[in-house]
């Protein structure tokens, strides 16, 4: 069945760092792939989806990029501030029966 | 004005109870979800609702009965409740069939089971 793998957290950086949060899939079809961040203590948000393949989502300084060859949509920032600190969740959804699969989490945490 | 809401947002309760979790949604969704989520974050579909007909229905336990009164409602009851239920539930709702749209999620119920 379809799938989502994250690189396994804690994540540690420093204000200002660059960050990666790797992610690929398994898939029949082509799926549409999302990005959601959880903040502590509240529900998940929507960060940035992409929903073909060669798309950039991006949002807030954050992006991503479908790429159907190495089945990757890796999260990226340049710059990140404490408050980015959250876990963040991978997501895909098939076009057929409409399920919402995520990865198992990222927990992100940025020291001033 | 909350798009996705849950009630209650804590619910304890001992062993063996049922209780219910109601979610509403005033987005104009026909998809709805239950997801649980454990202590490690990791997410976990239970079911889904389309135009109040349940089109997803993973393996999970028949003591949690959704019921959906109309497609803006999407309520979970669970009976004789486990310690190993305790996890925050999350409802969601998105737009149209299977496919590109994105979901929105409630603020989720913390439960505890003692």
């Amino acid at each position: 069945g379809d799938s989502v793998t994250q690189m396994e957290g804690p994540v540690t950086l420093s204000e200002e760092a660059f960050l990666t949060i790797n992610c690929t899939y398994t898939a029949t079809g082509y799926p549409s792939l999302f990005w959601y961040v959880q903040y502590p203590g509240e529900g998940l948000q929507l960060l940035l989806k992409a929903t073909k393949a060669d798309d950039k989502g991006s949002n807030k300084g954050f992006e991503a990029t479908y790429r159907k060859e190495t089945t990757s949509f890796h999260l990226e920032k340049g710059s990140v501030q404490v408050s980015d600190s959250a876990v963040y969740f991978c997501a895909l959804s098939d076009n057929q029966g409409g399920k919402l699969i995520f990865g198992q989490g990222t927990e992100l945490s940025v020291k001033p | 004005d909350t798009a996705v809401s849950q009630t209650p947002k804590y619910l304890v309760t001992q062993m063996g109870n049922d209780k219910s979790i109601k979610c509403e949604q005033n987005l104009g969704h026909d998809t709805m979800y239950w997801y649980k989520q454990d202590s490690k974050k990791f997410l976990k579909i239970m079911f889904s609702y389309n135009n109040k007909e349940l089109i997803i229905n993973e393996t999970v336990p028949n003591r949690f009965s959704p019921k959906s009164p109309d497609k803006a409602h999407l309520n979970l009851h669970i009976n004789s409740l486990e310690l190993g239920d305790s996890a925050v539930y999350f409802c969601a709702s998105r737009m149209g069939g299977p496919g590109w749209t994105e979901a929105f999620f409630g603020q989720g119920t913390r439960l505890t089971v003692v």
